[in-house]
């Protein structure tokens, strides 16, 4: 059963500071997905990660895969308060039939 | 050039009621899939549709179900209405099927449910 897990699920962070989120899931996967999701509203696609040592930027975001540790990292760099939302990874394959399967996301809180 | 749109915003029922929720994909998306999302969680795979065919099911009763139209839009539906049904139904398309080359889903700004 293809699992995908996130941590921290809350970080509470001041502005200008950098900081990572981790992604891990349990099979091997065929993609990775970052979404932002801010309160009472849809979910942003962020990322999307093919294969092993993409490595994405969009502004002060930057996402990483390795599928040989499972893992997935969404790093914020001198973090702004516009960042505060929720941030979810979701992973496909043929373990889940192609299904997504999302982490439980990471509310993130930045402070001015 | 128009995102994903889904009807209504909002919508309140009460148990044992039956609910249709509307999703019209992005202009050429093929693939149209829906999740539901409980409040403080992760979303929860409903159903994916893809040429009008189910290609694949979440573990949901059978109480939902869902088809897609020959001009891909679709509906989503819930019989028997039981209080857990409240969530964000979130309706989200894609150029092609999940399992093939396609990149990301692209999410509509979701259906909110609430089941009294």
């Amino acid at each position: 059963e293809l699992k995908v897990e996130q941590n921290p699920l809350f970080l509470s962070m001041q502005e200008g500071k950098n900081y990572t989120i981790y992604c891990n899931y349990s099979t091997t996967s065929d993609r990775l997905y970052w979404y932002r999701q801010d309160p009472g509203k849809s979910l942003e696609s962020l990322f999307v990660l093919l294969s092993n040592g993409a490595v994405k930027q969009e502004g002060r975001l930057m996402a990483s895969l390795d599928t040989k540790a499972r893992l997935s990292t969404l790093h914020i760099t001198a973090a702004v308060h516009d960042l505060s939302a929720t941030y979810f990874c979701a992973v496909d394959s043929s373990y889940s039939n192609y299904q997504l399967i999302w982490g439980a996301g990471t509310k993130l809180i930045i402070k001015p | 050039d128009a995102g994903v749109t889904q009807s209504p915003t909002h919508l309140i029922k009460t148990r044992g009621q039956h609910v249709t929720l509307r999703c019209s994909p992005i202009s050429g998306h093929k693939s149209v899939s829906w999740y539901q999302q409980v409040l403080g969680q992760g979303p929860q795979f409903i159903f994916q549709y893809y040429e009008k065919e189910e290609r694949g099911r979440g573990n949901f009763p059978d109480r939902f179900s869902a088809r897609q139209f020959p001009n891909y839009s679709s509906e989503l539906n819930v019989n028997a209405l039981l209080l857990g049904d409240s969530a964000l139904y979130l309706c989200a398309s894609s150029l092609v099927g999940q399992g093939l080359a396609g990149g990301a889903q692209f999410f509509g700004p979701g259906t909110r449910l609430t089941v009294l």
